[in-house]
């Protein structure tokens, strides 16, 4: 089962340039999320989304966007890399259907990003 | 407001002892669910447990168990006999179907057994 799969795994990018870490889930899962994990700080939500062509901010979303053209993918893109946006990435999906599995979430591998 | 905190941030332990991982939480939501995460060094998350808020419960799976407190809005996590493969960051979280389901993610414990 492939579950959430997002690449690349690591990254290095200079300040100012974009790109776009992929997220795909083969779950049929509603809601797609994006976070980041900084030490100490846990994982902050970015952007998520509750269905196709639906989403919404998170706690910190500047910097970053998304969309939802698929249930199954959901692509996060850093439109001009700093600095402040080295971080792991961490894609996830959840279920909204009413049942046992009903909101838990299940993260991908994570993506390293350094931006220099 | 959803807020999650985990009041350890490292934890050390020799083989075998046994240790508890807090959480405490706060939610003006009747329903609601209660997560833990273990994160390795090699940086995945996995899914350890799900609780609502209806089902008081404790449970057992093998080494682990959780006490899930309403009362006290306490989540704890505890480890038996502890193994250096549990050396890990462990993750509380809370999510709500009022918030839109997001989760609300606690700062983690560091959790180092030492062989």
């Amino acid at each position: 089962n492939a579950g959430v799969t997002q690449t690349p795994k690591f990254q290095v990018l200079k300040t100012g340039q974009s790109m776009t870490l992929q997220c795909a889930q083969d779950m049929n899962h509603e809601y797609m999320s994006w976070y980041r994990q900084d030490p100490g700080m846990g994982l902050r939500l970015i952007h998520y989304s509750v269905g196709a062509g639906i989403t919404d901010q998170g706690e910190v979303p500047n910097g970053y966007n998304v969309s939802r053209s698929t249930t199954e993918d959901f692509p996060l893109r850093l439109l001009s890399a700093a600095p402040s946006q080295t971080s792991v990435y961490f894609c996830a999906s959840s279920s909204l259907a009413i049942g046992q599995r009903r909101n838990t979430i299940y993260f991908g591998e994570g993506s390293w990003l350094t931006v220099v | 407001a959803q807020k999650v905190t985990q009041a350890q941030t490292e934890i050390s332990v020799v083989e075998k002892e046994d240790v508890t991982l807090d959480c405490v939480y706060e939610t003006r939501d009747t329903t609601y669910y209660l997560f833990w995460y273990k994160q390795p060094p090699s940086g995945e998350l996995v899914f350890l447990i799900r609780r609502n808020s209806f089902d008081e419960q404790n449970e057992i799976s093998g080494r682990y168990s959780w006490n899930f407190q309403k009362s006290t809005s306490s989540f704890n996590f505890t480890i038996t006999a502890s193994q250096v493969v549990d050396s890990a960051v462990y993750f509380c979280a809370l999510s709500a179907p009022n918030t839109g389901n997001q989760f609300y993610f606690g700062t983690g414990t560091s959790l180092t057994v030492i062989p």
